[in-house]
């Protein structure tokens, strides 16, 4: 079992339509959990963090956080073409007390059709 | 700007060549790792140190060898390049301690030849 996993898409939503992005992951210890957008050719950019349940809004972006299913998403709303991008799913691994260690999923490919 | 730098941006080399990659970081973290993203798009992190001191050495050819002359830097050298080094290597920092986010710096596209 990967330890973050994410459908690899292609995720195709319409123009203004709210696009929700999953995650699920394996270690019940985690306690962090990013999503980063990655535009093609570019580096990896956070956009939401989120580390207890329920729901953290951000703009257009709503981060959900379930530990009990070890569940995690991302929703877009009024999505924009400038949001066809991937994104990656990513939560702090074991151990390491000193530096966080982010074990990320291998991303969703999101594209905005208009 | 505050930011993440890396230098080069793109490295385009002969097999059995030796290349270095540097890293700077000025948004006052403790902690820079390494990553290495490859053609399949998978971002895996490759090491970690905390205010110079390795802390995280994941299963990496030891032909990878970091350095870290402050908490500010962090180098990495290659030996020996081989075609399978061919990658996106990005540079990372943070706070220490598990919930502080990472932040990426440009990438650096490496190509052995």
């Amino acid at each position: 079992q990967k330890e973050v996993e994410q459908n690899s898409g292609p995720l195709s939503v319409p123009e203004g339509a709210i696009a929700s992005l999953n995650c699920t992951y394996s270690d019940r210890g985690s306690q962090s959990f990013f999503w980063y957008r990655q535009y093609s050719g570019k580096s990896p950019e956070l956009i939401m963090s989120i580390y207890s349940n329920g729901d953290k809004e951000d703009g257009r972006f709503t981060a959900q956080l379930n530990k009990a299913s070890q569940y995690v998403s991302l929703l877009i709303r009024d999505s924009q073409p400038s949001d066809s991008a991937t994104y990656l799913c990513a939560v702090n691994g074991k151990g390491y007390s000193s530096a966080s260690k982010i074990i990320f999923g291998s991303g969703t490919r999101l594209s905005i059709r208009p | 700007d505050t930011a993440v730098s890396q230098t080069p941006k793109y490295l385009v080399t002969q097999m059995g060549n030796d290349k270095s990659i540097k890293c700077e970081q000025n948004l006052g973290h403790d902690t820079m790792y390494w990553y290495k993203q490859d053609s399949k798009k998978f971002l895996k992190i490759m090491f970690s140190y905390n205010n110079k001191e390795l802390i995280i050495n994941e299963t990496v050819p030891n032909r990878f060898s970091p350095k870290s002359p402050d908490k500010a830097h962090l180098n990495l050298h290659i030996n020996s390049l081989e075609l399978g080094d061919s990658a996106v290597y990005f540079c990372a920092s943070s706070l220490s301690g598990g919930a502080y986010e990472q932040y990426f710096g440009p990438g650096t596209r490496l190509t052995v030849t």
